[in-house]
Formats: C-alpha cells, structure tokens, sequence
C-alpha cells in the first residue's frame, strides 16, 4: 500500500533554532499534502495544505513566517520551525494524497519535536 | 484561559466484546467521513470511510453509521480484540473545502484481556 515516510521521527534542540522536517510519498505521486500538529492526548490540529510547485495554504492562527513549508516536487513536502521556542515542541504529522485517485490522505508515522 | 482537550475520553471494553465510538461533527456541508485509529507514536491509520449519500457502510469487523440529521457518526468494532486498543479519531472533509480534512477530539479505546 501507499507509504508516508517522515524525518526525522524524533528531534530534540536548543531554542532558537530552526528545524525542518521532511514527508516523503514513497510510492505514489501527491500534488497535495498535509501538515498537521499534535499536543499530548489531544487530536490532530491541521496547520497548513501543501501545494506542488505553488505556495502553502494556512488555517488560521498558524503563523506562516514560523512554519515554512516547501513542496519542491511531487514526492517531498518540507515543513521547517523557525527559531523554535519550547511552546513549539509538539509531534508534527504529515499526510499525502494520491493524486491519481481520490482515495483518503495517507499519514506519516509523525515527528517529535522537543525544544530545550 | 481554558484548557480544553486534555483528556481524552476512554472506552474500556472487555475481548470479544463489541464497541461503539461515537463523533459528533461540525459541519452540515462535509460530505466525506473517515475513520483513523492511532497507535501511540504512530500516525493515524485509515480503517473505513463514508460518503454523505450513505448512512451504513461496513468493512473487515468494523461499520460505521453516519446520521446527517443530528451530524453524528459512529464506529462499530465487532469482538473487539486487544490490537484494538488505540485512540480513534473521525475525521470530516470533502470537495467542498479541496479534501482538507480536520479531525474530532478522539476516544481511547482499551481492551481488557
């Protein structure tokens, strides 16, 4: 079946700096992908719809300066936290859909991210 | 301010038993459900979907119930085994806002052996 694959799975850092996160589709080719974050025992919140060759869309609130994302190609979005600060720290999930069918978003196994 | 979202709601059932997890939705114009179950560590992994021109739909042990009336949809896990224990999130979407798709607050499920 279709793969998602994130990295790295897991980051610690010092505050202020950035980091970025990469979501690959293995297998499948996907013109759109999805960022979403996670808080301990609470549900996924979706930050931004990432867009082949064109610029990301934002949900509101999610300041677009401090997570830049990039889709540079059909198999690879990248999301980076700029200037990261411990309120960053959270597990960051991405998902793909196949752009050859309308099945459902494929995720990642996620990132965390914990800021010092 | 107020914290919301800190603890998830848990189902405890016993093996073999049958569970039902419940979602209520927010948006009468999402016409596109689904069903993802999360290990911890994990990312969300597709179980079943539904369309809003469906009420029923059933999968490998596992149907879901949508009722547009009152937005409320269901997961029903036949003889729930203890690999079933996970959280589970429904997940509302559809062409109208370009397949995004934002996720309800999720139930924990645990099987007692």
């Amino acid at each position: 079946g279709a793969v998602v694959s994130q990295h790295p799975s897991w980051v610690i850092c010092k505050s202020g700096t950035s980091v970025k996160i990469e979501c690959r589709s293995l297998d499948f080719q996907a013109t759109t992908m999805f960022w979403y974050r996670q808080f301990p025992k609470q549900s996924l919140m979706l930050m931004a719809t990432s867009n082949e060759g064109s610029k990301a869309t934002y949900e509101q609130g999610v300041e677009k300066d401090k997570f830049l994302i990039n889709h540079a190609s059909l198999t690879l979005s990248t999301l980076t936290v700029t200037s990261a600060h411990p309120e960053d720290s959270s597990f960051y999930i991405c998902s793909a859909r196949d752009s050859r069918n309308n099945q459902p978003q494929h995720f990642g196994d996620g990132t965390r991210l914990s800021i010092l | 301010g107020e914290s919301v979202g800190l603890h998830l709601p848990t189902l405890s059932v016993q093996e073999g038993d049958n569970s039902i997890i419940n979602c209520a939705y927010s948006n009468s114009a999402s016409d596109y459900f689904i069903w993802y179950k999360q290990e911890s560590g994990k990312g969300p992994q597709f179980i079943i979907d539904i369309r809003s021109n469906m009420d029923k739909r059933q999968g490998q042990r596992v149907t879901v119930l949508l009722n547009k009336t009152v937005k409320h949809l269901s997961l029903q896990i036949a003889a729930t085994q203890p690999g079933d224990s996970a959280v589970y999130f429904c997940a509302e979407g559809g062409l109208y806002n370009f397949n995004k798709f934002y996720f309800g607050s999720g139930t924990k499920l645990n099987v007692k052996p």
